[in-house]
């Protein structure tokens, strides 16, 4: 199951930071925070990925809580290309193999 | 970046039919694959994780004898929807995982009818 919590919906400036915060209160130790994002009918696009500090790529920066609680998914221009639902996970490591179970995700609308 | 490729992209099959969905890792071997459905405007639902060579690992109440995967080799998963009825209806989507990473297919849409 998912242990994350997100909001459904977000609307964002063009040109402005879209800041997507993601709740994951029961994570554990060892295991990592993804983010991925979903437009329309497609598969999901890695965004970034992080376990205790901050990290920014190309695309994202992902801002980490202390206590890792939280987390929150920053694009810092957000362009109308970005509306899509953004999905934060918690990478779940079985046996079995690493699993990624996906949140209800945040629907992210970019406005002109 | 990795790719994984689905085939096909969509497909419409009667009531009662068998259908089946090649995932093939295209740059890199994957030894865990996972196999998703998503339902309109819902999340991606695990189904199950495919291990090659083994048995795959089904979650809690995803039906093994309807949903049959075949890892067979390091690049190909299938899943075979069997005797598909509209409910079955759904996008599925795999994924592989190399290193940290997970690369998604870019999914199939199953419409039975």
């Amino acid at each position: 199951d998912a242990k994350t919590t997100q909001p459904t919906s977000m609307d964002c400036a063009e040109g402005r930071a879209a800041n997507l915060p993601c709740n994951h209160s029961t994570i554990s130790g060892n295991e990592y925070v993804y983010w991925y994002r979903q437009i329309h009918s497609q598969g999901p696009q890695y965004i970034i990925h992080g376990l205790k500090n901050n990290e920014t790529n190309e695309m994202a920066s992902l801002i980490i809580t202390e206590d890792r609680k939280s987390s929150t998914l920053i694009l810092p221009h957000a362009t109308l290309r970005d509306t899509a639902v953004y999905y934060c996970i918690v990478r779940v490591d079985n046996p079995t193999g690493n699993q990624f179970y996906f949140g209800t995700g945040t629907s992210l609308t970019v406005i002109p | 970046g990795a790719v994984v490729s689905q085939h096909p992209s969509w497909v419409i099959c009667k009531s009662g039919t068998s259908v089946k969905i090649e995932c093939r890792s295209l740059d890199f071997q994957a030894t865990t694959m996972f196999w998703y459905r998503q339902f309109p405007k819902q999340s991606l639902m695990l189904m199950a994780t495919s291990n090659e060579g083994s048995k795959a690992t089904y979650e809690q109440g995803v039906e093994k004898d309807k949903f049959l995967i075949n890892h067979a080799s390091l690049t190909l998963s299938t899943l075979t929807v069997t005797s598909a009825h509209p409910e079955d209806s759904s996008f599925y989507i795999c994924s592989a995982v190399r290193e940290t990473e997970a690369f998604f297919g870019q999914g199939t849409r199953l419409t039975v009818v």
